[in-house]
């Protein structure tokens, strides 16, 4: 199974933005990147997920290599409630029974 | 919009008593999915189920079992509860799209086996 690395923690002042990487060199062509994130005592939620391209929605946008070995999580303009722990995984997008492995993530402290 | 739903919310039960834990959704997803998050160890997938009638075992399925008779029900049992199998309980579900599909879960069960 392809695996990603994740820093443990990272700390980010409020209001500005925030790069969460992930490093996946292992990947596989038909891999998607999925990040998903925990915020303290609920369940995990999905944030956001790629292939090949940058992607962007309303919570963060997702910025992938060339080499697609690596991404980056960017949430624009963080907030307190982000405060959170971030999952980034490997899906395979051609195994409809691949099932979702959880690192142990990053957390994300957020400083007011 | 109910969503994912989760019951009860918090237990405590004694060794060897069995327990289960219920999770009910409104969405009509054909995916279900238990997971356990223990300190340390992330999430773990214990069981999962693509229909109704039709369930498969995760990483750590020993000392559960699970049914699933209605689309929107996935209930988790535990026989003979012990010790090691203090954790939160999340209860996830996803649509028709296999278990690439995002997957939105409960608001967890807090299990404690005394």
């Amino acid at each position: 199974d392809a695996k990603t690395t994740q820093p443990n923690s990272m700390e980010s002042n409020e209001e500005e933005p925030v790069h969460l990487p992930c490093n996946h060199s292992t990947i596989s062509g038909t891999d998607y990147i999925h990040w998903y994130r925990q915020l303290p005592s609920q369940g995990p939620e999905y944030v956001i997920h790629g292939l090949t391209s940058n992607v962007n929605n309303r919570m963060a946008s997702l910025a992938i290599a060339e080499d697609r070995k690596s991404s980056t999580l960017i949430l624009h303009r963080a907030t307190l409630r982000d405060a959170a722990v971030y999952y980034c995984i490997l899906r395979d997008g051609m195994n409809r029974d691949d099932k979702i492995i959880f690192g142990k993530g990053t957390r994300l402290h957020i400083l007011p | 919009d109910a969503g994912i739903t989760q019951s009860p919310r918090y237990k405590i039960t004694e060794t060897g008593r069995q327990v289960t834990l219920m999770c009910h959704q409104t969405w009509s997803h054909s995916y279900m999915f238990w997971y356990r998050q223990d300190l340390g160890h992330g999430l773990r997938l214990i069981y999962y189920s693509a229909a109704a009638d039709i369930t498969d075992k995760g990483e750590v399925p020993d000392g559960y079992v699970v049914s699933r008779s209605k689309t929107e029900n996935f209930p988790l049992t535990l026989e003979s509860a012990t010790r090691s199998q203090t954790s939160v309980y999340f209860c996830a579900s996803s649509g028709t799209g296999g278990l690439t599909d995002t997957q939105y879960f409960g608001p967890g069960t807090r299990l404690t086996v005394l």
